[in-house]
């Protein structure tokens, strides 16, 4: 089945760049998602990585290495708006086209 | 912007009891979603739809719980006989193409 590991937790000062990491092990990789969530509500979509390299979207980045099973999400400028859990999510061929298969979240603090 | 809509907020039930949780999807979306978040957990798929029909589902989905797309617009979630833990935040979700999902705010139900 598939493992999704990201940590707890990390704490960041305003302004500063954070990286919040994601390793996989999955069968028939076909992306990772990232969602970020604010206290229960919806999750938001932030990017999708399909194939290695960086997407940038303004201040978030996302990077995927298919090869070493790992992406990870940068934030930039950080915000404290930006205090919230941060989900990456795996598209596989074993759970199916359709499904997402989420990380159990990383939680930002961001303070002032 | 369009986004997904669902009905109610807060649904609060007695056990044993039959609840319908509703969803309008993005307008020009095909595939639609319903994810299950207990308090403080991660993210669970249920189940996925496409062209009329149940394309993947988890092991979460069984008998006591079922989807239907009844007109145009509404996607619904029904959940037969409610059992305690069925308590939890259901997000309906929708997207174009598999990638890309985006999120509903979510039904918070309540298994008393």
């Amino acid at each position: 089945g598939q493992s999704l590991e990201q940590p707890s937790e990390v704490t960041a000062v305003e302004g500063a760049i954070v990286q919040i990491n994601c390793t996989y092990q999955t069968s028939g990789f076909y992306g990772l998602s990232w969602y970020q969530q604010h206290d229960g509500g919806a999750p938001t979509f932030l990017s999708y990585n399909a194939l290695d390299g960086l997407e940038e979207t303004g201040r978030f980045s996302s990077f995927l290495s298919r090869s070493d099973s790992y992406g990870y999400l940068l934030l930039q400028e950080l915000q404290m708006k930006d205090s919230a859990s941060y989900f990456c999510a795996v598209r596989d061929r074993d759970s199916g086209y359709s499904t997402l298969t989420f990380g159990k979240g990383t939680m930002l603090l961001v303070s002032p | 912007e369009p986004e997904v809509t669902q009905t109610p907020s807060h649904q609060v039930t007695q056990m044993g009891q039959e609840v319908i949780l509703r969803c309008v999807p993005i307008s020009n979306h095909l595939y639609f979603y319903w994810y299950r978040q207990i308090l403080g957990q991660k993210v669970e798929f249920l189940v996925s739809f496409y062209n009329n029909e149940i394309s993947e589902k988890s092991e979460i989905f069984d008998d006591q719980f079922s989807v239907e797309r009844p007109d145009g617009s509404n996607f619904t979630l029904k959940i037969r006989s409610t059992k305690l833990e069925d308590s939890a935040m259901y997000f309906c979700a929708s997207s174009v193409l598999a990638d890309t999902q985006y999120f509903g705010p979510g039904t918070r139900l309540t298994v008393l």
